[in-house]
C-alpha cells in the first residue's frame, strides 16, 4: 500500500523564482493538504483540495496556490520566492468521508532552499 | 493568542521516566485533540487522539483531556531513547488541523 508520495525531496531556488511541488495521496484518500513547516516550528497549514476545489485556506498570500487533479494527486506553486519562503513543505492526505477526523498521513515532505 | 500553545522544550528526562508534555487550546468549541510524534528529519506521524474528558491509555501512552481547563497532556510511561522526538499537539479547526509548535523531547540512556 503506498503512502504519500511527494517530490522533489529537496531544491535549491533564488529570489522571485518559482516553484512547483508535488504529491500523490495515500491509496484510497481523495483530500490533500499542504503544510509549511519552518525550522523549529509546527506544520502551518497552507490548503487543503477536495474534489479538485480549494476547500479551506490558511493565512498564506496568494503567491502560494494549488492545484488537485482528478486522481487525487497535488501541487502546490509558489511564486516570487522570497527567503521566508525556504521550509520544509508537507502534503497530508486523508478520507474526506469520514469528515474531518484529524487523521493526516504525511509525505516525507519538499525541503525548499530560497537563496 | 495562538490557536494551540505548547512549551518548546527542551524536556530531558532519564531512561525509564515518565515525560509529561502539556498543550492548550484556545477555541473552547474543540472537540478533538491529537499528538502526533515527528523524529528530526522525518514528517509527523499520528500516536493519540481523545475527544472525551478524561485520560485514554494506548500502551505505554496516556492522553489527557480537561475541557474545561482546555488542556491536553500527553504523558509517555518507562520512556526510552527511542521516544527523543518532537511532540506536536493538534486540534480540527473547520476542515483543517491546526498544530502547535511541538515540544522536542530527549530521554537520556
Amino acid at each position: 500500500d503506498a503512502g504519500v508520495t511527494q517530490s522533489p525531496t529537496h531544491l535549491i531556488k533564488t529570489r522571485g523564482q518559482q516553484v512547483t511541488l508535488r504529491c500523490s495521496p495515500k491509496s484510497g484518500h481523495d483530500t490533500v493538504s499542504w503544510y509549511q513547516q519552518a525550522l523549529g516550528q509546527g506544520p502551518q497549514f497552507i490548503f487543503q483540495y477536495y474534489e479538485e476545489e480549494e476547500r479551506q485556506r490558511g493565512n498564506f498570500p496568494d503567491r502560494f496556490s494549488g492545484h488537485q487533479f482528478p486522481n487525487y494527486s497535488s501541487e502546490l506553486n509558489v511564486n516570487a520566492l522570497l527567503l521566508g519562503d525556504s521550509a520544509l513543505y508537507l502534503c497530508a492526505s486523508s478520507f474526506a468521508w469520514r469528515g474531518n477526523t484529524g487523521e493526516l498521513f504525511f509525505g516525507e515532505g519538499s525541503r525548499l532552499t530560497v537563496l | 493568542q495562538k490557536e494551540v500553545e505548547q512549551n518548546s522544550g527542551p524536556l530531558s528526562v532519564p531512561e525509564g521516566a515518565i515525560a509529561s508534555l502539556n498543550c492548550t487550546y484556545s477555541d473552547r468549541g474543540s472537540q478533538s485533540f491529537f499528538w502526533y510524534r515527528q523524529y528530526s528529519g522525518k514528517s509527523p506521524e499520528l500516536i493519540m487522539f481523545i475527544y472525551s474528558n478524561g485520560d485514554k491509555e494506548d500502551g505505554r501512552f496516556t492522553a489527557q483531556l480537561n475541557k474545561a481547563s482546555q488542556y491536553v497532556s500527553l504523558l509517555i510511561r518507562d520512556s526510552q531513547p527511542s521516544d527523543s522526538a518532537t511532540y506536536l499537539c493538534a486540534v480540527i479547526g473547520g476542515f483543517k488541523t491546526i498544530f502547535g509548535a511541538g515540544t522536542r523531547l530527549f530521554v537520556k540512556a
